[in-house]
């Protein structure tokens, strides 16, 4: 199994802030790597794949960057509607979700 | 407009039977695998299995072989997660959602609430 470690697990954040959350993979797993937001009640959605490839429909403020074993997503200047919990999910041998990182108002 | 309906929301017994369902809409059901995910309450997303609609070839986590089974009848474009015997901490809301690019999964179900409680 690859076990996908995120940091932080949570973390405080004022609109307007860059926010960089980070996702580790227990060995290599190329850029199989996607990023997920969800809100309470909500099924995730998708936000980024292929480590650094922005969704369809997904805010230009998101981005991704890694490969190998070391991800980041990082947030933009944060707005009121990013306030949730994002995914790392590895799919380059079956699946795997990060722990989560709830974003949460300062 | 892609959509995945899944069934409603259950409350069993301990020891029941259950078997909830995902149904594809406007697209070709057999050309993407669909993924089963599980998320206890306040608690992360879990991958437990997804199948290969095209032939029902099915791969499961390791925390999840043997004790639930995915199937899916591409006749009538719909996905099943079945229990033979449901305990308490099968209480979960559980998604089903389809692959897209790079093994992402861009579309989700509206997620299935199970409560198994004596």
């Amino acid at each position: 199994d690859i076990q996908m470690t995120q940091s932080p697990s949570s973390l405080s954040a004022s609109v307007g802030d860059r926010v960089t959350i980070t996702c580790r993979a227990s060995r290599s797993i190329s850029n199989y790597l996607s990023w997920y937001q969800q809100k309470p009640g909500r099924a995730p959605k998708l936000l980024i794949y292929a480590a650094s490839t922005l969704e369809s429909g997904a805010p230009s403020r998101f981005s991704g960057s890694g490969s190998g074993t070391d991800f980041t997503l990082t947030i933009n200047s944060l707005q009121p509607e990013d306030f949730a919990t994002y995914y790392c999910q590895q799919s380059y041998n079956a699946l795997t979700f990060g722990g989560g990182t709830k974003v949460e108002v300062k | 407009e892609v959509q995945l309906v899944q069934s409603g929301a259950e409350v069993k017994e301990p020891g029941e039977s259950l078997k909830i369902s995902c149904k594809g809409f406007g697209y070709s059901f057999t050309n993407y695998w669909i993924s089963w995910v599980r998320q206890m309450p306040g608690k992360g997303l879990e991958w437990m299995g997804r199948i290969d609609p095209s032939d029902s070839y099915t791969n499961y986590s390791p925390s999840f072989q043997g004790h639930v089974t995915i199937s899916a009848d591409k006749s009538i474009s719909t996905a099943y997660l079945q229990w033979s015997s449901l305990k308490a901490s099968d209480t979960a809301m559980y998604y089903c959602a389809r692959a897209g690019n790079s093994g992402s999964y861009n579309y989700w179900g509206q997620g299935a609430l199970v409560t198994v409680s004596s």
